[in-house]
């Protein structure tokens, strides 16, 4: 079974500093794909980055980069230069295609982005 | 491109009425998901399918039926509302062949039962 585990229900970071967010998972599977998702007060769940297992390099977008870490199982989110609209609820997902492409999410951690 | 299409955004059921959550992709993805999230919870997967006419059960089924006639539908029932089915609904859709694996998700369908 897949599991992934979000061990900090609550954080928060001033404006314009750096903030990381940690999840780790558990899978025997060799072939797979994690992701970060931000839900806004809004509802909406939103891509924020993808990393698939194959590839050693870190997936960056913009402000937003990922600590891939294969042999660990840990896959944790970089904020750098927060700002106001990074409030939100983060998720990280986990996805094997050999599990029916069933997607595992942790349980969430709640980022305030303090002005 | 419309993504994933879920209707209606509000809505509010009296204990025992029946409704249908409408979900539709335009995306031609093979994979459609049912989830349902609890305030300040986590996702939990109800239903999923893996192709038109084949679906399955997630996580908490019970209280819910799904279909899959088609590859860009996948409507949710609820049967006989109960005030533990007050919740926000997800529907969402991924693509089965090769990389790029990325489930995207509808806007929500907020759901209160009084």
């Amino acid at each position: 079974a897949q599991t992934v585990t979000q061990s900090q229900p609550e954080m928060s970071v001033q404006e314009a500093e750096t903030v990381t967010l940690s999840c780790t998972y558990d899978t025997s599977e060799n072939n797979y794909y994690l992701f970060w998702y931000k839900q806004p007060p809004s509802r909406q769940m939103i891509l924020v980055i993808r990393q698939e297992a194959y590839k050693q390099q870190n997936a960056t977008e913009n402000r937003f980069s990922v600590n891939f870490q294969k042999a660990a199982k840990s896959f944790s989110l970089k904020i750098s230069d927060s700002q106001l609209g990074d409030t939100a609820m983060y998720f990280c997902a986990f996805m094997a295609p050999n599990t029916g492409n069933q997607f595992y999410f942790g349980t969430g951690t709640s980022l305030t982005v303090i002005p | 491109n419309a993504g994933v299409t879920q209707t209606p955004k509000f809505r509010i059921l009296k204990i025992g009425q029946s409704m249908t959550l409408q979900c539709a992709q335009d995306m031609n993805h093979n994979y459609m998901y049912w989830y349902r999230q609890d305030p300040g919870m986590g996702l939990k997967l109800i239903y999923y399918s893996v192709g038109a006419g084949i679906t399955d059960k997630g996580e908490v089924p019970n209280g819910y039926n799904v279909s899959r006639s088609t590859t860009e539908d996948f409507p949710l029932r609820l049967e006989l509302a109960a005030p533990s089915q007050t919740s926000v609904y997800f529907c969402a859709s991924s693509y089965s062949v090769g990389s790029g694996n990325t489930i995207y998700f509808g806007e929500g369908s907020w759901l209160t039962v009084v």
